[in-house]
């Protein structure tokens, strides 16, 4: 079973759209959290959020509690856009993370 | 602050070989946990540390030790390589926060294939 569900697993867009990446979770969480890792690369943290949502430039996070449900919208995509995102939740009971298997996008000039 | 960082970045072994991944912190971070990253799967928990000399195991330990003598390094040993240990290996700090509500910061991986 998963904790985290993530959808779509492989996305193409075209320059300049608009991304919506979703995350579904059935765990009660102390905050979720979105990722993102280029090819061959590193891990690098994008958002951490409890409640509400949260913008870093043409990124936007939002989460909703009761639904246990979160969304990474990424406005005017660009190829250097293009890597995946993965949906992670931290739980109350102590550090322990789960992570979604990640979402592959390509954003095609 | 270099923030965290892992040695080596690729390592090739043979079956039956043993060898240790490297993995320091430099944030002073209580929390400090290792990772596997397979095709298709989530990343899943090895084993994790939440301060010096505490160490727990997490999803999928067999085949690993680890150890945590001072806040900032916590290597991963495999004692016995086998074909299902190659994988993509992070190591990721936090701090500790009560309640959870902590970002992970993660190492740029090491990518150890065992032949």
């Amino acid at each position: 079973k998963n904790e985290v569900e993530q959808s779509p697993q492989n996305l193409t867009a075209q320059e300049g759209e608009f991304i919506t990446i979703n995350c579904s979770y059935s765990v009660g969480i102390s905050a979720l959290h979105w990722l993102q890792q280029h090819p061959g690369g590193g891990i690098v943290s994008l958002f951490m959020l409890s409640s509400g949502k949260k913008k870093h430039g043409r990124l936007i996070a939002t989460i909703n509690i009761q639904e246990k449900h979160s969304s990474l919208h990424i406005t005017a995509s660009h190829p250097r856009d293009s890597a995946v995102y993965i949906c992670a939740v931290s739980r109350n009971t102590g550090n322990q993370f789960y992570f979604g298997t990640g979402t592959s996008l390509t954003v095609i000039p | 602050n270099a923030g965290v960082t892992q040695t080596p970045k690729f390592q090739v072994l043979k079956t039956g070989q043993s060898m240790t991944l490297q993995c320091a912190q430099d944030m002073n971070h209580e929390y400090m946990s290792w990772y596997r990253q397979d095709p298709g799967m989530g990343l899943r928990l090895i084993h994790y540390s939440v301060g010096a000399g505490i160490t727990d195991q997490g999803e999928v330990p067999n085949g690993y030790n680890v150890s945590r003598s001072t806040t900032e390094d916590f290597p991963l040993r495999l004692l016995s390589a086998a074909p299902s240990q190659t994988s993509v290996y992070f190591c990721a700090s936090s701090y500790s926060l009560a309640g959870g509500y902590n970002e992970q910061f993660f190492g740029p991986g090491t990518r150890l294939t065992v032949l």
